[in-house]
């Protein structure tokens, strides 16, 4: 199995801070790399998908980049609504195993 | 629009079964693979396996093998998990994602909330 590891678990940041989170694979899953966020209450959303693509409406705030082993996800400049749980996932091979996550709060 | 809906809240005894529906719309069904993940309350997501709708064929994570079993009914366009012999750590919202071959799983049901308890 091809595990996922995020980090942080949890993240304090204020509204217009540049926030990044990273996920590492155990082994090399090229670019099938996918993030979603995910609100209380609510089913995740994908927001990045094939480590770099953005997911249609989703804000040019997130981006994605990585490739093999080593992941990474930016939100340029905190909004209010952001603040959410991520998950990263590799979708190379089942499998599909999500990361821990990454709570990001409001500091 | 492209649209999945579960079916209700379950509450299980230990050891009886559950099968939770999920209803596509929006897409031509048997075009994607429908993926299932679980979500135990206040824990992080957990994938139990994807059918084929086209083919009826299903993968399952290992954890789950011998105890669930993913069909579809593709005259409704409705995919189906059953999990058996339930135990209190199955307690979980589960959910329904459309997915393509190594793709995104996008979008989501709104979940399901089973509960087991004596």
């Amino acid at each position: 199995d091809i595990h996922v590891t995020q980090s942080p678990s949890s993240l304090s940041a204020s509204v217009g801070d540049r926030v990044t989170i990273t996920c590492r694979a155990s082994q090399s899953v090229t670019n099938y790399l996918n993030w979603y966020q995910q609100k209380p209450g609510k089913a995740p959303k994908v927001l990045i998908y094939g480590a770099s693509s953005l997911q249609s409406g989703v804000p040019s705030r997130f981006s994605g980049s990585g490739s093999g082993t080593d992941f990474t996800l930016t939100i340029s400049s905190l909004q209010p609504e952001d603040f959410a749980t991520y998950y990263c996932q590799q979708s190379y091979s089942t499998p599909y195993i999500f990361g821990q996550g990454t709570k990001l709060e409001i500091k | 629009q492209v649209q999945l809906v579960q079916s209700g809240a379950e509450v299980k005894k230990p050891g009886a079964s559950v099968k939770v529906s999920c209803r596509a719309s929006g897409y031509t069904f048997i075009a994607y693979y429908m993926h299932w993940v679980r979500q135990a309350p206040g824990q992080g997501l957990e994938w139990m396996g994807w059918i084929n709708p086209n083919t009826g064929g299903a993968v399952y994570a290992q954890k789950f093998q011998g105890r669930v079993t993913m069909t579809r009914d593709t005259s409704i366009s409705t995919a189906y998990m059953e999990l058996r012999g339930l135990r209190s750590d199955d307690t979980a919202r589960y959910y329904c994602a459309r997915g393509a071959a190594a793709g995104p799983f996008d979008p989501w049901g709104q979940g399901t909330l089973v509960t087991v308890s004596s």
